[in-house]
C-alpha cells in the first residue's frame, strides 16, 4: 500500500501563534489530498483539501500548500487557539481509495 | 441531519463472540466505508460500499464481513472476536466516492479479552 507519514508526532504551540503540520506522500500519482482534524474520543473531521493541480489553497485560518516535486503537503494554522488542540491527519487519493497517515498531535499552550 | 451515525460507542467481547457494529447515515450518500484506528497507526480500510448491494474488501478484511441492504445502513459483523481486532472501528461515507471528501462517525472502541 501507499505509505503518508509525518514527520513529527507531537507539536506545541502557543496560543496565538501559527502552526505547521507537514506530512510526506510516496505516491506520485496521487491527485487529491485531503486533511482532517480529530478531537479526542470522536472521529476525524474535514479540515481542507487540495487537488494536485493546485500549489496552495486558503479556508478559514487554515492553508494547504502541496509541493509535488517532493511529495510533501503541510497544513498551515494561522493564530492557533485552545480549540484547535487535536491528532491532524493528512490523505492521499490514489485510485479509488483513501490512504491515511499516522497523525500529528498539536498541543496549543494557553 | 445527524450524519453518520455508529452504536455501540464502548463494547467488551469476549474471544470467539461475535457481534454487529452498526452504521446508519442520514445524508443520502452512495458511498459507505469501514476503517480501524489502531494506536500510532493511520485509518485502515476494512471494507467499503459504492452503494446498495455493493461491497468489497479493503486492505484489512480478515476477520469481518460486511452487508449494504439499504443506502442508508452498513453494518459491519465480527464473527468470532480474536484480540487482534481490539480498535476503534469508524464508520464513513462520501457523495461519489475518491473524489469527494469522507464524513465519518464518532467511532466505537471495541476490546475483545
Amino acid at each position: 500500500g501507499e505509505s503518508v507519514g509525518l514527520h513529527l508526532p507531537t507539536l506545541s504551540v502557543q496560543e496565538g501563534d501559527n502552526s505547521i503540520i507537514n506530512c510526506a506522500y510516496s505516491n506520485s500519482a496521487s491527485d487529491y489530498f485531503i486533511w482532517y482534524k480529530q478531537e479526542s474520543g470522536k472521529g476525524p473531521q474535514f479540515i481542507i483539501d487540495i487537488r494536485s493541480n493546485m500549489d496552495k489553497r486558503q479556508g478559514q485560518r487554515v492553508t494547504v500548500l502541496l509541493n509535488k516535486t517532493v511529495k510533501h503537503l503541510s497544513l498551515q494554522i494561522a493564530a492557533t487557539q485552545p480549540g484547535d488542540s487535536a491528532v491532524y491527519f493528512c490523505a492521499e487519493i490514489a485510485g479509488n481509495q483513501f490512504y491515511f497517515g499516522t497523525g500529528t498531535s498539536l498541543t496549543v499552550i494557553p | 441531519n445527524a450524519g453518520v451515525t455508529q452504536t455501540p460507542k464502548f463494547r467488551i467481547l469476549k474471544i470467539g463472540q461475535s457481534m454487529t457494529l452498526q452504521c446508519t447515515q442520514d445524508m443520502n450518500h452512495n458511498y459507505m466505508y469501514w476503517y480501524r484506528q489502531d494506536p500510532g497507526m493511520g485509518l485502515k480500510l476494512i471494507y467499503y460500499s459504492v452503494g446498495a448491494g455493493i461491497t468489497d474488501k479493503g486492505e484489512v478484511p480478515n476477520g469481518y464481513n460486511v452487508s449494504r441492504s439499504t443506502t442508508e445502513d452498513f453494518p459491519l459483523r465480527l464473527e468470532l472476536a480474536a484480540p487482534s481486532q481490539t480498535s476503534v472501528y469508524f464508520c464513513a461515507s462520501s457523495k461519489q466516492g475518491r473524489d469527494e471528501k469522507l464524513f465519518f462517525g464518532s467511532g466505537t472502541q471495541l476490546s475483545v479479552l
